[in-house]
């Protein structure tokens, strides 16, 4: 199984609702990443967890919540967002956080209204 | 920033055409890696090359990297409709872990 399962594919919210976004692998990978892109850009790191730790906070607002709850499960908590965060969010994961290829999930495409 | 620069921004071939993606980046490395991306899906990894390391090939694809002027490209040949999307380079920092950074990307087009 080398897949990367992202839910949902797509989440309309209005800016005082809390959602989450969930990732799921099990290729027994120990970093797990969140990416976020917008239109026609490249995506741009917002958190590494390594062996289920926060490892890099790339100065995410705190309305963007991570949580590892084990090794195979990436959570990205929602909560009081604008507008601008509209954007495909992107789950990643590797063997470790040393180096290597990053596998992808489809993203999950968010809409703040 | 890292961020790589990416060119051309768009590339538009006939099936059958080679095309040739180039990009720059900043600082030292260790590994550089292509992505590509079908519009609005996930990205997929095509190939990663090591700083130590000048060209290598994977069935269609052949990348270059040259540490000396920061830069490195890939060639797709014998280009095929399905090789329609946008190819990202990725490095990661040298002693920064797999933080990887994005270059801008290239939008490709392959025609019939």
């Amino acid at each position: 199984d080398t897949e990367v399962t992202q839910t949902p594919k797509h989440l309309v919210m209005g800016m005082t609702n809390k959602k989450s976004l969930k990732c799921e692998q099990h290729m027994g990978h120990r970093a797990m990443y969140w990416y976020k892109q917008k239109a026609k850009k490249p995506p741009e790191l917002m958190f590494v967890y390594s062996y289920e730790k926060l490892s890099i906070n790339e100065s995410v607002p705190s309305r963007f919540s991570p949580e590892c709850p084990n090794s195979s499960l990436l959570n990205l908590h929602l909560h009081a967002l604008q507008p601008e965060d509209s954007a495909l969010y992107l789950c990643a994961s590797s063997q470790d956080e040393i180096s290597g290829e990053l596998f992808f999930g489809e993203g999950s495409r968010l809409t703040v209204l | 920033s890292q961020q790589g620069e990416e060119d051309p921004q768009a590339l538009s071939i006939q099936e059958g055409e080679n095309a040739t993606m180039n990009c720059s980046y900043k600082t030292s490395i260790n590994n550089l890696q292509w992505y590509r991306q079908n519009s609005g899906r996930g990205l997929v990894h095509l190939i990663l090359i090591r700083s130590n390391e000048r060209e290598k090939h994977s069935g269609r694809l052949r990348v270059t990297l040259d540490t000396s002027k920061k830069s490195s490209s890939l060639l797709i040949t014998a280009s095929r409709a399905a090789d329609t999307a946008s190819y990202f380079c990725a490095t990661d920092a040298a002693g920064g872990g797999n933080k990887l950074t994005f270059g801008t990307g290239t939008q490709l087009k392959v025609e019939l």
